[in-house]
């Protein structure tokens, strides 16, 4: 089974910085990465698929990069709406996993 | 717009049974493969099945195997997941998500979820 390991757990900031999300895995999923966010009480929505590809309607201000091993998500300047959990999922081998989960909270 | 409406959820007793159903709209729900994912309360996310457009290739984790089963009706446009010896573990908030593309398996749309609480 391959580990999604995420980082941090708890990201604090205020509205307009910059984020960066970390996912690692324990062996290469090559580019078959997506991140989702999660806001309370709501199902999780897809925002990156195969690493670096936004999700429809998905804003500009997110992007994803990585391969292999090393993933992340960034938020170009954060906007009050992202303050949100966010995972990270392989499709790279069965069983699908996710990571642990990146709380984003304002600072 | 499309639509993934999960029904079935609710309390039951440790090693019972509960079948859980997806209706889907907006897309043509015959062309792709479809999965459940699960959320435990105040936890992360879970993957508990998948099924291809056909039912042809199905796939469990360890964790629910041989004891989830998972089907659905084309014709009908909808998903099932039969939950049989159910442990106070599985007790989640369980969705209904459809793939992206029959050559991407990640996970969008997703449902609003159903809960299933599995307590004596």
């Amino acid at each position: 089974e391959i580990v999604l390991t995420q980082s941090p757990a708890t990201l604090s900031l205020s509205p307009g910085e910059r984020a960066a999300l970390s996912c690692r895995a324990s062996q290469s999923v090559s580019t078959y990465l997506a991140w989702y966010q999660q806001k309370p009480g709501q199902a999780p929505r897809l925002l990156i698929y195969d690493a670096s590809n936004r999700a429809t309607g998905v804003p500009a201000r997110f992007s994803g990069s990585g391969s292999g091993t090393d993933f992340t998500l960034t938020i170009s300047s954060l906007e009050p709406e992202d303050f949100a959990i966010y995972y990270c999922q392989q499709r790279s081998n069965w069983p699908r996993t996710f990571g642990q989960g990146t709380k984003l909270e304002i600072k | 717009e499309m639509q993934l409406v999960e029904s079935g959820g609710g309390l039951v007793q440790p090693g019972g049974s509960l079948r859980l159903s997806c209706a889907a709209s907006g897309f043509t729900f015959r062309d792709y493969s479809m999965n459940w994912v699960r959320q435990a309360p105040g936890k992360g996310l879970e993957w508990v099945a998948s099924m291809s457009y056909d039912s042809k290739y199905i796939y469990y984790p360890d964790s629910v195997r041989g004891r989830f089963t998972t089907s659905r009706d084309n014709a009908k446009n909808s998903l099932y997941l039969q939950m049989d010896s159910l442990r106070a573990d599985d007790t989640a908030v369980y969705y209904c998500t459809k793939s992206l593309a029959a050559d991407r398996d990640c996970f969008d749309p997703w449902g609003r979820g159903t809960l299933v609480i599995v307590s004596s």
